[in-house]
């Protein structure tokens, strides 16, 4: 079986300030791992994801988040946030014959003027 | 390219009932999972249909069924509607049906059970 933890449910932060928002997951096989954002009242988009390859992923809006395998982490991070990056954001797992994402609880990012 | 498209986006109905959400998958995409969001969680995976197939399922019971048509539609099920069921439900597709698939979601249909 697969779990994620995201260790943090709030995280507020101020305009411009760095951010990281942590992801933890378990799994007993390769793992895929993927960032979705949800906005208010609206659905998941893809935020970013690791299939392969470089460890270190990145967005179009800024956002990275490096694979860690060692700490089995997948943490997600953006140097300078802006107001419009207020949402929730959910980290998720897939691998093996596991074709389903399993999330985690979510962290709500707050960014304040 | 049109994206994942759900409706109703709101639905309200009693327990007992039975009701019907529908989700137009992108265009292409021959995998289509559902997912169930309950207020302050993530989603949970409830079932994948694949080629009209379903492909694998979550710990659901069997009140929850779906249908996945040629078209690249498909319908998400639940019989004998309880409160607990009242949730956002998902609806997700994919090009392929395994664990690399990306899954691009839809905006949800939000299910009240009173």
């Amino acid at each position: 079986a697969q779990s994620v933890t995201q260790l943090d449910s709030q995280v507020p932060v101020f305009e411009e300030a760095p951010v990281e928002l942590r992801c933890n997951y378990s799994s007993s096989v390769s793992v895929y791992l993927f960032w979705y954002v949800q906005y208010p009242n609206q659905g998941l988009q893809l935020l970013l994801k690791y299939l392969s390859g470089s460890t270190l992923v990145k967005s179009i809006n800024g956002f990275e988040a490096e694979f860690n395998k060692s700490q089995t982490s997948f943490h997600l991070r953006k140097p300078s946030v802006h107001i419009s990056d207020t949402a929730e954001y959910f980290c998720a797992v897939s691998g093996g014959s596991n074709y389903k994402l399993t999330f985690g609880k979510g962290t709500l990012l707050t960014v304040n003027p | 390219e049109t994206g994942v498209t759900q409706s109703p986006t709101h639905l309200i109905k009693t327990r007992g009932q039975q009701v019907t959400l529908r989700c137009s998958s992108q265009s292409g995409h021959n995998t289509v999972s559902w997912y169930q969001q309950a207020l302050g969680q993530g989603p949970q995976f409830i079932f994948q249909y694949y080629r009209e197939e379903e492909n694998g399922r979550g710990n659901f019971p069997p009140r929850f069924s779906g249908l996945q048509f040629p078209n690249y539609s498909s319908e998400l099920n639940v019989n004998a509607l309880e409160l607990d069921d009242s949730a956002l439900y998902l609806c997700a597709s994919s090009l392929e049906a395994g664990p690399r698939g990306t899954q691009y979601f839809g905006p949800g249909t939000r299910l009240l059970v009173l």
